[in-house]
């Protein structure tokens, strides 16, 4: 399978503890995002890299948020300090400037979190 | 106000019939328009791309209005395949994407 995959599928921790996410995008996108969804809404963007550098951050990034993509392939988002209120589904999407539809995004499995 | 905004329905359609629904955008500077699915509990899904005045894939039709900055989709011929939320995308600059909320439709047999 050559689709963005990440890891894990579902979390569940308790208030407090620090949890990360992992996404592998689609081998030749330069470009990968970090989105989140939670029920009965449209996923809200967070973060993009292109290749390494983190070129935006959403207002919706806290503090406690950190991601990183150190050699621009892989990519890890941090939560610190969980709230309940970061229950929700966090999408990772990737694309390439290259192609023609670089605006077009492919979105991973995603990862459910689940914050008791 | 959102920046991207849809009927949440649901639309209850019988197999067969013809379904249509609207977004309206907010940014008039918006390049890049797009539909995805999503069905329940998995990830967005790419459907369609709207690059111009519209496009038609199959039994599905996509029409851009940026005079009036709307996005519509047709779906003509529904199959209960088709069951599924509709996502209104549109590109809003430096290749950030935002969604709506969703139109939920539900094909029965």
């Amino acid at each position: 399978d050559t689709g963005v995959s990440q890891d894990p599928r579902h979390k569940i921790t308790k208030r407090g503890q620090n949890v990360t996410f992992r996404c592998d995008p689609i081998s030749e996108h330069n470009r990968l995002y970090w989105y989140r969804q939670t029920l009965g809404q449209g996923p809200e963007f967070l973060t993009y890299f292109q290749n390494e550098a983190q070129l935006e951050k959403s207002r919706l990034l806290s503090d406690r948020f950190s991601a990183e993509r150190p050699k621009g392939s892989f990519s890890t988002l941090e939560i610190q300090r969980t709230e309940q209120g970061d229950s929700a589904m966090y999408l990772c999407a990737s694309s390439s400037i290259w192609s023609e539809e670089n605006y077009e995004q492919y979105f991973g499995p995603g990862t459910r979190l689940t914050v008791t | 106000r959102k920046e991207v905004e849809q009927d949440p329905g649901p639309f209850n359609v019988p197999e067969g019939a013809t379904v249509a629904f609207n977004c309206t955008y907010s940014n008039s500077a918006s390049q890049s328009f797009f539909w995805y699915r999503q069905d329940c509990r998995k990830e967005p899904k790419l459907l369609m791309s709207v690059y111009s005045s519209g496009n038609e894939d199959g039994r599905f039709t996509a029409q851009l209005n940026r005079a009036s900055q709307y996005i519509s989709l047709l779906i003509r011929d529904s199959k209960l395949s088709d069951s599924a939320t509709y996502l209104c995308v549109v590109n809003s600059g430096d290749y950030k994407l935002s969604f709506g909320a969703g139109t939920t439709v539900t094909v029965r047999a």
